[in-house]
């Protein structure tokens, strides 16, 4: 079965702290895996994809197969990092599956 | 929880005929409703973003005579794809919001194929 699976509903961290969004997917070939983030009352946006190996505003994600995990970390969080993230995952027939998402707060 | 019914999940259709995507919020009001297209392993483009009651507000380069949004009540937002044509073959997926949370609610898609 395809999936997204975001264990965290709420992840709540104090300024400066290390961040881990954690993110694991099933998928029977080779998916591209994305972050979204969507900030308060704003639309989705496109955070990174693995595909490009980016870091935006210090996140990064690497793609584990072997795990079949894409987590989001970030060394150190800011309080403007609070806000939704959501893992996706396409596959070769364009479908995007999304997981339930994570709400990140950081605490001053 | 809440959940978001897309309908159908999969559609294929002739050249020159129009297709509607359905997408209700079964459990809560959705004020804001935003409607995708995705292609094969590239990132999600947003199409439009309606709100219950209003024209929707659609992103540069979307044709809105041609992908027609209808947001008439809180629980159902439509998209239709008018005379369409095989280069609108495409997933579609729809998400609702609502006043009273922040999170959004996807729904499960539609795959579209145009022949």
């Amino acid at each position: 079965a395809q999936r997204v699976t975001q264990p965290e509903k709420l992840l709540s961290v104090f300024k400066g702290a290390p961040v881990e969004l954690k993110c694991n997917y099933s998928y029977s070939g080779s998916p591209e895996l994305f972050w979204y983030v969507q900030y308060s009352r704003q639309r989705l946006q496109l955070l990174l994809r693995h595909i490009s190996r980016e870091s935006i505003k210090g996140f990064t994600a690497d793609l584990n197969k072997g795990e079949t995990s894409f987590h989001l970390k970030k060394p150190f969080a800011q309080e403007e990092d609070s806000a939704m993230y959501y893992c996706a995952l396409s596959g070769n027939t364009g479908k995007l599956i999304f997981g339930q998402g994570t709400t990140l707060q950081v605490k001053p | 929880g809440a959940v978001v019914s897309q309908h159908p999940s999969r559609v294929i259709c002739k050249s020159g005929t129009s297709v509607k995507i359905e997408c209700r919020s079964l459990d809560f009001q959705a004020t804001t409703m935003f409607w995708y297209r995705q292609f094969p392993k590239k990132s999600l483009m947003l199409m439009a973003t309606s709100n219950e009651g209003s024209k929707a507000t659609y992103e540069q380069g979307v044709e809105k005579d041609k992908f027609l949004i209808n947001h008439a009540s809180l629980t159902l937002s439509t998209l239709t794809v008018t005379s369409a044509h095989p280069e609108d073959s495409s997933f579609y997926i729809c998400s609702a919001g609502s006043s009273v949370n922040e999170k959004l609610f996807f729904g499960s898609g539609t795959q579209l194929s145009v022949l």
